[in-house]
C-alpha cells in the first residue's frame, strides 16, 4: 500500500517571493510516478507537475520545480516568484506504474499569497 | 472538447433516498476514474474503469456504491440509501492509458 504524507497544513508566501511546499511518501512499487495536483477554491484540480521515479532529475514546469529524493522518498515543491493566482490548496500524489490515474494523495496544503 | 463534465455539480437528498452522479470524460480516453474528497482531505479513490470494464474497486466502496460505464463513455456513480456519511464531494477523472488524469469539477453531495 502507498502512503502520501504531507506534514504542512498551510503556508504562506509574498507576491515574488519563492515558497516549498513538503510531501513525503511510502511505496512498495519499483516503478511509481509522483504528481503535484492543485485545487482553487471550488475549481477542479489541475496537474502542476509529474516526476517519473526512474528519472533522476528533477522535473521544472515554467516556475515550478520539484526536488525528488527518491533514497529519502521525498518530493518538495517550489514555487518561484509567486503569484496571487497561485493561491490554492496543494496536493502530493503517488501512482503506480500501471496507471497514472490510481493516484494516492496527501492531505493537501493551502497555499496562500500575501500581496 | 471541454474536458470532465460531471453532473450535477450540487446534489442536496434526505437521507435513505438514492442518487445518481454522471462523469462524461474526455472523449479519447479510455479510462475513467472516480474520488471521494471529503471537506479539507485529500481524494480518496473508489473505483476505475478501462473502457466498459471495472478493473478495481476500493475497499471505501460499500455495497451501497455502484458505479458503470456502458459503452465505455460516460459513467454514472449511484449510491442507494444514502447515509450522512456520504456526503462529500465525488470527482470524476479521466485518462489515456500512460497519461496524467485529467479531473472534472466534482459533484458536492448534502446529505440531510
Amino acid at each position: 500500500a502507498q502512503t502520501v504524507t504531507q506534514s504542512q497544513p498551510e503556508m504562506s508566501v509574498q507576491e515574488a517571493e519563492t515558497v516549498t511546499l513538503s510531501c513525503t511518501y511510502d511505496t512498495s512499487e519499483s516503478d511509481y510516478y509522483l504528481f503535484w495536483y492543485k485545487q482553487p477554491p471550488s475549481r477542479q484540480m489541475i496537474l502542476v507537475i509529474r516526476q517519473e521515479a526512474y528519472k533522476q532529475q528533477n522535473a521544472t514546469e515554467n516556475r515550478f520545480s520539484v526536488n525528488f529524493q527518491k533514497a529519502a522518498k521525498s518530493f518538495s515543491l517550489k514555487i518561484s516568484d509567486s503569484q496571487l493566482g497561485d493561491a490554492a490548496m496543494y496536493f502530493c500524489a503517488h501512482a503506480g506504474g500501471t496507471s497514472y490515474g490510481k493516484l494516492t494523495f496527501g492531505q493537501g496544503t493551502i497555499l496562500t499569497v500575501h500581496p | 472538447d471541454t474536458g470532465v463534465s460531471q453532473n450535477p455539480r450540487h446534489k442536496i437528498t434526505k437521507r435513505g433516498q438514492n442518487v445518481t452522479f454522471r462523469c462524461d470524460p474526455i472523449s479519447e480516453h479510455n479510462r475513467l476514474y472516480w474520488y471521494r474528497q471529503t471537506l479539507g482531505q485529500g481524494p480518496e479513490f473508489l473505483t476505475y474503469f478501462q473502457n466498459e470494464a471495472q478493473l478495481e474497486k476500493s475497499r471505501l466502496l460499500s455495497d451501497r456504491f455502484s458505479a458503470e460505464r456502458p459503452k465505455g463513455s460516460f459513467s454514472t456513480l449511484e449510491i442507494q440509501r444514502t447515509e450522512q456519511g456520504d456526503s462529500a464531494m465525488y470527482l470524476c477523472a479521466s485518462s489515456l492509458l500512460l497519461s496524467e488524469a485529467f479531473f472534472g469539477q466534482g459533484t458536492r453531495l448534502t446529505v440531510v
